[in-house]
């Protein structure tokens, strides 16, 4: 069963709008998640990372959320550019140590056209 | 920079054939792990290694070995190749016993087996 369910699974944005992309877990326990960008034929790079059980981070342009007693979070993109077309990937990890899994997402497939 | 290195990048193999995906890693991590991505499925675990020596079976590890002969070098083994293991496999490096367990990825091997 998947454990990691993101949404929507695509999204076409104009150049400017804001966007936001949500994840929902049943990961448990919930060490920490993180967020990454997949540029089509690329790696994963991670854009942020949450922790607490109410947490907030900003980069830049991204901004996400974290509420572990809902299991859920979101991913912000704040003035979307061209090259923020890409799949946004959520990971849950199960532990803090190497004794962890990673959990892992479909992905969001974010278009953005000018 | 945290660097990890896959080869080679794209590959076509034969049924029946034995193929060796590598990879290296310059971040001195302990933990390297190895995934592959389908199309409408996160990334699935196959192997993974917590140190030179070590291979661990992940969550879909029938039909691959692994081999980490060194700190650096993470290798994964398809003795006996089948259409079902055409993929895009990502091999990944990660820090062991922090709060927030950090990993990096290669660009990814796109295998096709014919």
């Amino acid at each position: 069963k998947t454990q990691v369910e993101q949404s929507p699974q695509s999204l076409v944005v104009r150049q400017g709008e804001n966007c936001v992309l949500q994840c929902n877990y049943s990961v448990t326990p919930d060490n920490h998640l993180r967020w990454f960008k997949q540029d089509t034929g690329k790696g994963l790079v991670s854009l942020t990372v949450l922790v607490d059980q109410k947490d907030k981070t900003s980069n830049g342009r991204y901004s996400a959320t974290l509420d572990k007693d809902a299991k859920h979070s979101t991913l912000h993109i704040t003035a979307t550019l061209l090259d923020d077309t890409a799949t946004y990937i959520c990971v849950v990890g199960d532990r803090g140590s190497a004794l962890g899994r990673l959990h892992f997402g479909a992905g969001t497939q974010l278009i953005v056209i000018p | 920079e945290a660097a990890v290195t896959q080869s080679p990048r794209n590959k076509v193999a034969v049924t029946g054939g034995k193929v060796t995906l590598s990879c290296n890693q310059t971040n001195n991590h302990n933990n390297m792990y190895w995934y592959r991505q389908d199309t409408g499925h996160g990334l699935r675990l196959i192997h993974y290694s917590y140190g030179a020596g070590s291979t661990e079976k992940g969550d879909i590890p029938d039909g691959y070995k692994a081999s980490r002969p060194s700190q650096e070098n993470f290798s994964l083994i398809l003795e006996l190749a089948t259409p079902s293991q055409t993929s895009v496999y990502f091999c990944a490096s990660g820090v062991t016993g922090t709060a927030n367990t950090e990993v990096f990825f290669g660009k990814g091997t796109r295998l096709t087996v014919v």
